[in-house]
């Protein structure tokens, strides 16, 4: 079955930019029907949409954060990325992926995450 | 933007019926989800597209959505259940999650 695994550093300076992957295996991850996602979650507190992204390489992206992400995709790794520029202290939380999509027959439900990977942004 | 506002918590004695709502306008016109998180763990989706199960979830979660609220109800609650779930949907593209409801069974 699919599964999906994030990397990335677990510690970021305030002011640069947050680097994550997200790994999926065990399936197919080209499927017209998916979109890749990115969520998280500041400790003790709600999940936050992040964006998406297809295979084509189409993306949206959560207004509140729109200027500061950039979601991409490698299909040859079967891997997409997220980076998130100019961080602050309030951009700690754990990191999810996710997939989005109709593979599973489940609508456009997050049917398939990731186990989460925590960034703290600090000096 | 869009919103989605969930009570902050709900308590709830074993074997009883457990009801989440989460209001947003206008929210009857799209699908809303529905998603389960324990503690340290990944979420889990427990109701798809307003009121479908997926495969493995229990059938004492259930779910509706009519006018500006969303209805996740839990039947004959079970400690298990112990959890915060989230309600979710879509607006234009964007994702968009509840405030999220801590569910408490004692």
């Amino acid at each position: 079955q699919v599964q999906l695994q994030e990397s990335g550093p677990g510690l970021v300076k305030p002011s640069q930019t947050l680097p994550l992957t997200c790994t999926v295996s065990g399936g197919s991850f080209s499927s017209s029907n998916n979109y890749w996602s990115w969520i998280r979650q500041p400790a003790g507190n709600g999940l936050e949409w992040i964006g998406r992204i297809n295979t084509r390489g189409s993306t949206n992206y959560n207004p509140s954060l729109k200027s500061r992400v950039t979601i991409s995709v490698d299909t040859s790794k079967k891997q997409f990325s997220l980076k998130l520029n100019s961080v602050t202290a309030a951009d700690t939380a754990v990191y999810y992926c996710a997939r989005v999509g109709d593979s599973s027959g489940y609508g456009n439900a997050f049917d398939i995450w990731g186990q989460g990977t925590m960034v703290t942004v600090s000096s | 933007s869009y919103e989605l506002t969930q009570p902050p918590s709900v308590s709830v004695s074993p074997g009883q019926t457990a009801r989440i709502t989460c209001s947003g306008d206008k929210l009857g016109d799209k699908y809303a989800y529905w998603y389960q998180q324990k503690p340290g763990q990944s979420p889990v989706v427990v109701i798809y597209q307003d009121s479908k199960r997926p495969s493995g979830i229990p059938e004492r979660f259930s779910g509706s959505n009519s006018g500006n609220t969303a209805t996740l109800t839990i039947s004959g609650t079970q400690t298990m259940d112990e959890a915060d779930y989230y309600c979710q949907a879509w607006d234009s593209s964007t994702g968009v999650f509840g405030t999220g409801t801590k569910v408490t069974v004692l």
